[in-house]
């Protein structure tokens, strides 16, 4: 299967601890995304990398939350100190360098659940 | 700023029949990107259709078309003959070609199809 997957698929933690999600793209995609999903809400944008820079961080990422996407390949999405308002479904997507509105495709999510 | 609204929550409908999910927008762009997202249960979303907003023609792909209503800021979807596997959470989403590739997502709708 050569679309994106993220790893875990699901992950409980307490509060106050740190987690680290990963999210490997499609291999020839040079853009990469993270989004948030709530219950009942439609994804929200967190952070965009193209290559491996990133671009821009959504204000929804406080000083808790860090992405990475060394050499341009996986990206790395860590929580500090996590809080039960992080519970939520953390996407990646990826996509092909365009112009724009090139297809985003989706990961399966990883599913964060803080007690 | 750019907002989608999608003010159905649930829809229901009996397999083979037609269905129409609403979506508005707003974005102060004059050339931007449509999309209708599927996810269904516990699995990774996916496109279902995109529209270039310069283009007036209204996109389709096999059973599902849009009617895209530039002027009145409307983007709805139109699934013919629906199947069980059409049962899925719908997100309409927005992209600017201008700057960044973020999609901002409406609420969703739960479609449901009924045997």
């Amino acid at each position: 299967d050569t679309g994106v997957s993220q790893d875990p698929r699901h992950k409980i933690t307490k509060r106050g601890q740190n987690v680290t999600f990963r999210c490997d793209p499609i291999s020839e995609h040079n853009r990469l995304y993270w989004y948030r999903q709530t219950l009942g809400q439609g994804p929200e944008f967190l952070t965009y990398f193209q290559n491996e820079a990133q671009l821009e961080k959504s204000r929804l990422l406080s000083d808790r939350f860090s992405a990475e996407r060394p050499k341009g390949s996986f990206s790395t999405l860590e929580i500090q100190r996590t809080e039960q308002g992080d519970s939520a479904m953390y996407l990646c997507a990826s996509s092909a360098r365009s112009i724009g509105g090139n297809e985003q495709f989706f990961g399966p999510g990883t599913r964060l659940t803080v007690l | 700023a750019q907002t989608v609204t999608q003010s159905q929550p649930e829809m229901s409908v009996q397999e083979a029949e037609t269905v129409t999910l609403s979506c508005t927008y707003d974005t102060s762009e004059s050339n931007y990107y449509l999309f209708w997202y599927k996810q269904p249960p516990s699995r990774q979303m996916i496109l279902v259709i995109r529209q270039e907003a310069y283009k007036q023609q209204n996109a389709t792909e096999n059973r599902f078309s849009v009617n895209f209503q530039k002027a009145a800021k409307s983007f709805s979807l139109k699934i013919s003959d629906s199947q069980l596997g059409d049962t899925a959470m719908y997100f309409c989403a927005l992209i600017s070609n201008f700057g960044n590739e973020k999609l901002t997502f409406g609420t969703g709708t739960r479609l449901t199809i009924i045997p």
